[in-house]
């Protein structure tokens, strides 16, 4: 069975400074690794995913996240953040199948000016 | 492409009433989730369909909750009795199995909230 933690139900970020997103699963199985993005009221938008091949992926609008198998882990991050990058983020487990497909409690991304 | 739709975006009712939602999935993809959200968390799965066949139902969805996909193609989800529990958002999302690299996309939701 496959789960997700997200650490930080909130983040603040200046405008600016850098986004790190946090996301740790479980899985007894090799792991696809998903983040989503949810805007007020409106539903889910893929992100970046990773499944094979290279550790560090990039996504859509600057975001990239890198899986570390020894530490379960598939952080986000973005170098700079921008107003528009407020959202709600969720990270997501699924097996190789797309089965099991399991959503972490999402994070909460405030952007200060 | 035109992504996955689902109707209608808000829905208000009482206690008691039926509702319906519909999903109409990426055209080409032949398998069709729902997952119910509420507020602060994070989507939970209720059920899925790999074309008409209703594959998996969490235990999540009560015998008040019934999902069709008669053709394969769009879906729909029943809500009998609601209650002011059954209020959250309701995804839908679709993807095409076999692909290594299987994706779900997500549609818009519906709000449910039931008075």
């Amino acid at each position: 069975a496959q789960s997700v933690t997200q650490l930080g139900s909130h983040v603040s970020v200046s405008e600016g400074a850098l986004v790190l997103l946090r996301c740790n699963y479980s899985s007894s199985v090799p792991p696809y690794l998903f983040w989503y993005v949810q805007y007020p009221n409106q539903g889910l938008q893929l992100l970046l995913k990773y499944t094979t091949g290279a550790t560090l992926v990039k996504g859509i609008n600057g975001f990239e996240a890198e899986f570390k198998k020894s530490e379960t882990s598939f952080h986000l991050t973005k170098p700079s953040a921008h107003m528009s990058d407020a959202a709600e983020y969720f990270c997501a487990v699924s097996d190789s199948y797309g089965q099991n497909f399991v959503f972490g409690p999402g994070t909460r991304l405030s952007v200060l000016p | 492409d035109t992504g996955v739709s689902q109707d209608p975006r808000h829905k208000i009712t009482k206690r008691g009433q039926n509702v319906t939602f519909r999903c109409d999935p990426i055209s080409e993809h032949n398998r069709l989730y729902w997952y119910r959200q509420t507020l602060g968390q994070g989507p939970e799965f209720l059920t899925y369909f790999q074309n008409e066949a209703q594959l998996e139902k969490s235990r999540l969805l009560s015998d008040r909750f019934s999902a069709e996909r008669p053709k394969g193609s769009f879906s729909t989800l029943e809500i009998q009795r609601t209650e002011q529990g059954d209020s959250a958002m309701y995804l839908c999302a679709s993807s095409l199995a076999g692909t290594l690299q299987e994706t779900q996309y997500f549609g818009p939701g519906t709000r449910l909230l039931v008075l």
